[in-house]
């Protein structure tokens, strides 16, 4: 089956701590996104990347870092800078001759 | 990209047509009309998207006005797995650029049995 897959779907950290989202898609897609989703509210973009080697920040990249080693992984670094980390964190790919993009399941990261 | 405007939550009953309108009065030509939905605790998926005329896949119809400044997304035959918010978003096809789509808050769709 092709698609993307996020692990783990819940994450529990202790403050101060760096945690790492796990992103991995088989669908041979170039561009590749990290989202960010507050309760109620829309996605915001984290990072992104479009080639592998290579990504730009988003809106929102203070208190993350990404890696984009190989096509099929973009690994979201939580670091302990960002100040309000519990959320929900969604990774997305489109090829790059398309627009639409394509959503893991998420995970749901809670800071104690 | 322009900015959309979708009612805050609609009911439906199952079985029935779901409409779900979005206003875009600022678009530009170069713009497309994207829908995504998303199921409680799940990552948005794609529905459908069109430019200019309508579009039906197997999930849902796309109705575009033909002065393009509103848009009605029609799942035919709602089911209670239809329940979710439904997001309008309008976006140029930007190729090789930045490309991420820009997620309002949406329409919370309750189907009702």
């Amino acid at each position: 089956d092709g698609g993307i897959t996020q692990s783990p779907k819940y994450l529990f950290r202790k403050e101060g701590q760096n945690v790492t989202l796990s992103c991995e898609q088989n669908l041979n897609h170039d561009a590749m996104y990290w989202y960010r989703q507050d309760p109620g509210q829309g996605l915001r973009l984290i990072y992104y990347s479009q080639i592998v080697n290579d990504f730009q920040k988003g809106d929102i990249a203070e208190g993350y870092s990404v890696s984009r080693e190989k096509k099929e992984s973009f690994p979201l670094t939580v670091t302990s800078a960002q100040k309000n980390p519990t959320a929900f964190y969604l990774c997305a790919s489109k090829a790059g001759a398309t627009d639409t993009q394509y959503f893991g399941p998420g995970t749901r990261l809670t800071v104690l | 990209d322009a900015k959309t405007t979708q009612p805050t939550s609609m009911d439906c009953a199952e079985g029935r047509a779901a409409n779900l309108p979005c206003n875009h009065s600022t678009i530009s030509g170069n713009e497309y009309v994207y829908w995504y939905r998303q199921i409680h605790s799940q990552g948005p998926q794609y529905i459908i998207h069109g430019l200019k005329n309508n579009e039906t896949n197997e999930m849902a119809s796309l109705i575009i006005t033909e002065d393009r400044k509103s848009s009605t997304l029609i799942l035919p035959h709602a089911t209670l797995r239809d329940t979710a918010v439904y997001y309008c978003i309008v976006r140029a096809y930007y190729g090789g650029s930045q490309g991420n789509l820009i997620f309002g808050k949406g329409t919370k769709l309750s189907v009702k049995p």
